[in-house]
């Protein structure tokens, strides 16, 4: 059963517009929630976090939005730029045996068109 | 400063044969990760080591597969008898370890067994 859901599995936007990409969890112990970006041939990179505690956090052109009684996590690209079309991953993070165990979305495509 | 590396890049394999992946973290960073994403799929956890020991195995999806680290540092993954399901590109992460949920991945290892 998947605990993270991405719903969407590509997005297509213009350059200079938003992106908004959305996350869907189902288990409440989550308490830190991570988007990662994705490049092909290449691993994922961290873009931006927030803590279970917020509701918000922002970083230049990204903000997340976390909406916790609704279980929704949502990252805000603006403005979009062709360089951003990549794979973007949410990720929720919990402890387990003492470590940071990472449980991920299947991704979104997103392409940024000129 | 160098991140975290993965050999080889790319690994071609018969169905039943052994295969070893190896896995340099980040430099000071002492929990490691390896995940794998097969095609169309998001990022599933393998294993997840702190220090040497391994308190997270959960992710193991069958006794062929097997980890292992020395010297706090690197890891080596082992996939036994090689089935075609294996095929997949299998990642490697590494951290600060507790308290810390940003991982840092390497470029990935993709495997295909024929």
């Amino acid at each position: 059963d998947q605990q993270v859901k991405q719903n969407s599995p590509s997005l297509s936007v213009q350059e200079g517009r938003i992106s908004i990409l959305n996350c869907d969890y189902t288990n409440s112990m989550f308490d830190y929630f991570l988007w990662y970006k994705k490049y092909p041939a290449e691993g994922p990179t961290f873009l931006i976090s927030i803590s279970s505690i917020k509701d918000k956090n922002e970083d230049g052109r990204f903000t997340v939005f976390l909406n916790k009684s609704a279980k929704h996590l949502s990252l805000h690209i603006v403005p979009s730029q062709p360089g951003d079309s990549a794979v973007y991953f949410c990720a929720e993070g919990g402890l387990t045996g003492g470590g940071n165990k990472l449980t991920f979305g299947t991704g979104t495509q997103l392409k940024v068109e000129l | 400063g160098a991140g975290v590396s993965q050999s080889p890049s790319n690994k071609v394999t018969e169905k039943g044969k052994d295969v070893e992946l190896r896995c340099d973290p980040i430099s000071g960073h002492t929990a490691l990760y390896w995940y794998r994403q097969s095609l169309g799929q998001g990022l599933e956890f393998l294993i997840y080591f702190q220090g040497n020991s391994a308190p997270d195995k959960s992710g193991l999806p069958s006794d062929r597969f097997s980890a292992e680290r020395t010297g706090g540092s690197v890891s080596t993954l082992t996939i036994q008898r090689t089935q075609q399901e294996d095929s997949a590109v299998y990642l490697c992460a590494s951290s600060f370890g507790l308290g810390t949920y940003e991982q840092y991945f390497g470029p990935g290892t993709r495997l295909t067994v024929t």
